[in-house]
């Protein structure tokens, strides 16, 4: 697509359920970025997918959270058991590829805003 | 562990001003920087990075960068600011060797721009 597009905009979830939020990145794009953004709290990076390779899960706050990335397009991440800390803004991103070296110029989607009551 | 410091949290400037917003790196390498800006209701978007060379760099609508390696800093500046600036800013690092997957992002500064 023209963009990275995330779906879906707003979700707003009891504490206890489970949440899946959707990226679909650029075409042609191998790397896929999830991070969280927090009031006052920058971006935090949650995983990284690139290509074929095993995911780079540093980031994920704990065991509820899980991502995949299948056919190495399209992106999920999957909050089970929602706390109302989870509540945040989950941006999406994807870069042409991945690595440093200058090769990490990310295109972000619109993100997913995720309210825990 | 890799951190970014964005000391101004929210900057308020009357247009014609000039601008200059702080970012610190802790990491000794080589690295990688950018400037991301989001405006109101916008997508997270690059307005410049350095990669090598000049460490001034010029990115989109008259921003430009200086990185200065003795002070791990890389800070955004602008001559003139225009009520259009109103956005929040973000500086972004990354190392430069390959194989690095992460960039680390600031906290961010809110810039508000009166008319």
């Amino acid at each position: 697509g023209a963009g990275v597009s995330q779906s879906p905009s707003n979700k707003v979830t009891e504490k206890g359920k489970d949440v899946e939020l959707r990226c679909d990145p650029i075409s042609g794009h191998t790397a896929l970025y999830w991070y969280r953004q927090s009031l006052g709290q920058g971006l935090e990076f949650l995983i990284y997918f690139q290509g074929n390779s095993a995911p780079d899960k540093s980031g994920l706050p704990s065991d509820r959270f899980s991502a995949e990335r299948t056919g190495g397009s399209v992106s999920t991440l999957t909050i089970q058991r929602t706390q109302q800390e989870d509540s945040a803004v989950y941006l999406c991103a994807s870069s042409l590829k991945g690595g440093g070296g200058g090769a990490n110029v990310l295109t972000f989607g619109a993100g997913s805003r995720l309210t825990v009551l | 562990a890799q951190s970014v410091s964005q000391h101004n949290h929210h900057v308020i400037l009357s247009e014609a001003a000039s601008l200059e917003l702080g970012c610190n790196y802790s990491y000794g390498g080589t690295v990688n920087l950018f400037w991301y800006v989001q405006y109101p209701g916008q997508h997270l978007q690059l307005l410049l990075k350095y990669f090598s060379g000049d460490p001034l760099v010029k990115g989109i609508k008259g921003f430009e960068a200086e990185f200065i390696k003795s002070k791990f800093s890389f800070n955004l500046r602008k001559p003139s600011v225009q009520w259009s600036d109103t956005a929040e800013y973000f500086c972004a690092v990354t190392p430069g060797w390959t194989g690095a997957n992460n960039l680390f992002f600031g906290t961010g500064t809110r810039l508000t721009v009166i008319p």
